[in-house]
């Protein structure tokens, strides 16, 4: 059973550019979840999906961010007009339902 | 506003038992103890949780105290491979209790 996949594993953009990060939570979890790792600092919840659904984004930039889990396909967390400040390492994880939550490996963003 | 103190860090020689110790004196009756570390530069990676009885899995080994208030995970024959960040969290399961709180964990770090 294969774990929680994300992609890309290392993302540059510079200063401006989109980011689209994907998530693919493991087999039989309808429940995702993003959080986002700044440098030298903990784990920090930015939203919350379930299929079709943002459940709870309150953890999430106002601006330029924004998340979706589609009925097909993975999750996708994109940034708009990148800045130096949203370089980070972003993870995501899933659940079967508010229950224990498996970790992806993670996407790390630089912007140049 | 932390739910749970752990100490920075802490040493363990390989091939003894690692014992790390969780405060979390304001624990509700619902809340479980949860386990995850975070091994340099991977997403974290679930390793136990319990409410109140002891819990053992391949992985390690859930002491929690008769009045709650504290745990300990004990990681019986440390490896190289088990240098990480653990972190200790408390939350309802199966509730809307679903933003982890990662806080500053305890750096562990296995010497040979």
């Amino acid at each position: 059973n294969a774990g929680v996949m994300q992609n890309p594993r290392h993302l540059v953009r510079r200063r401006g550019q989109e980011a689209r990060l994907r998530c693919s939570p493991m087999k039989g979890h309808s429940h995702v979840y993003w959080y986002r790792q700044l440098p030298e600092e903990g784990l920090k919840f930015m939203v919350y999906l379930q299929k079709e659904n943002i459940i709870d984004e309150s953890g999430m930039p106002k601006e330029r961010f924004s998340a979706e889990f589609p009925k097909e396909g993975p999750s996708i967390l994109r940034i708009q007009q990148v800045v130096r400040g949203d370089s980070a390492a972003y993870f995501c994880a899933s659940s079967p339902a508010s229950e224990t939550q498996y970790f992806g490996p993670g996407t790390r963003l630089l912007v140049l | 506003d932390a739910k749970t103190t752990q100490p920075p860090s802490m040493d363990c020689a390989e091939g003894r038992a690692a014992n790390l110790p969780c405060n979390h004196s304001t624990i509700s009756g619902n809340e479980y103890v949860y386990w995850y570390r975070q091994i340099h530069s991977q997403g974290p990676q679930y390793i136990i949780h319990g409410l109140k009885n002891n819990e053992t899995n391949e992985m390690a080994s859930l002491i929690i105290t008769e009045d709650r208030k504290s745990s300990t995970l004990i990681l019986p024959h440390a490896t190289l491979r088990d240098t990480a960040v653990y972190y200790c969290i408390v939350r309802v399961a199966g509730s809307n209790d679903y933003k982890l709180s990662f806080g500053a964990g305890t750096t562990v770090t296995v010497r040979a």
